[in-house]
């Protein structure tokens, strides 16, 4: 089935810094979608993302729709030890009610 | 309610006996997705329900899995004859109509097989 392929698998950073992660596939995908998970919590949808080359911001999130629709990155500027969790990507390969397709995740530690 | 229920939140079981594990989505949400989280490893989509129509099972790993919605609402995913490898966190969402506004995801249920 069509895979997401979401780089790094972890990272450790000092707060303060800059992180980027990043989810490509070998297929189309017409929505990606951000989301994190905090430990014992289910994901919870950060930003959602429809158009190819769109670009769009959150607080110090900043998420893009690559513009061959086979990639997205995410962006999290001055990161705090809250930023701490897991980050899943997640895109839908069709129009319609096609079930989301989940990368592995990047597991982001801050040090403080 | 407000937000995504699942129950329990953690079970231990034998392995061979069976578990289900229960899902009350968000009041009005017409799609209910299943998803299992095993350790170190991505969301895995097992069974989407959408309104009316005829469940997408495609994702269920084996015979042994089964779901169902009862009255567009509440959803049981069961378990037959568990095996540890069935151990996972399974991950209950919720939407509106579809994936494309994103789901609404439950805190899960752990389930551990001994």
């Amino acid at each position: 089935g069509q895979q997401l392929n979401q780089s790094p698998q972890s990272m450790f950073i000092q707060e303060g810094e800059d992180v980027s992660m990043n989810c490509t596939s070998s297929s189309i995908f017409n929505t990606w979608l951000w989301y994190k998970q905090d430990p014992g919590e289910g994901p919870v949808l950060l930003i959602a993302l429809y158009k190819a080359g769109e670009l769009t911001s959150n607080g110090r999130l900043t998420a893009q729709f690559g513009i061959t629709r086979k990639d997205s990155f995410l962006n999290i500027s001055a990161s705090i030890p809250s930023d701490v969790g897991i980050y899943f990507c997640a895109g839908q390969p069709n129009s319609g009610n096609t079930p989301l397709v989940f990368g592995k995740g990047t597991r982001l530690s801050v040090i403080a | 309610g407000a937000g995504v229920s699942q129950s329990p939140s953690n079970k231990v079981t034998e392995k061979g006996k069976d578990v289900e594990l229960r899902c009350d989505p968000i009041s009005g949400h017409t799609a209910l997705y299943w998803y299992r989280q095993s350790l170190g490893q991505g969301l895995e989509f097992l069974i989407y329900f959408q309104g009316n129509s005829a469940p997408d099972k495609s994702g269920l790993p084996s015979d042994r899995f089964s779901a169902e919605r009862t009255g567009g609402s509440v959803s049981t995913l069961t378990i037959q004859r568990t095996q540890q490898e069935d151990s996972a966190v399974y991950l209950c969402a919720s939407s509106v109509q579809g994936a494309i506004y994103g789901y609404t995801f439950g805190s899960g249920t752990r389930l551990t097989v001994v």
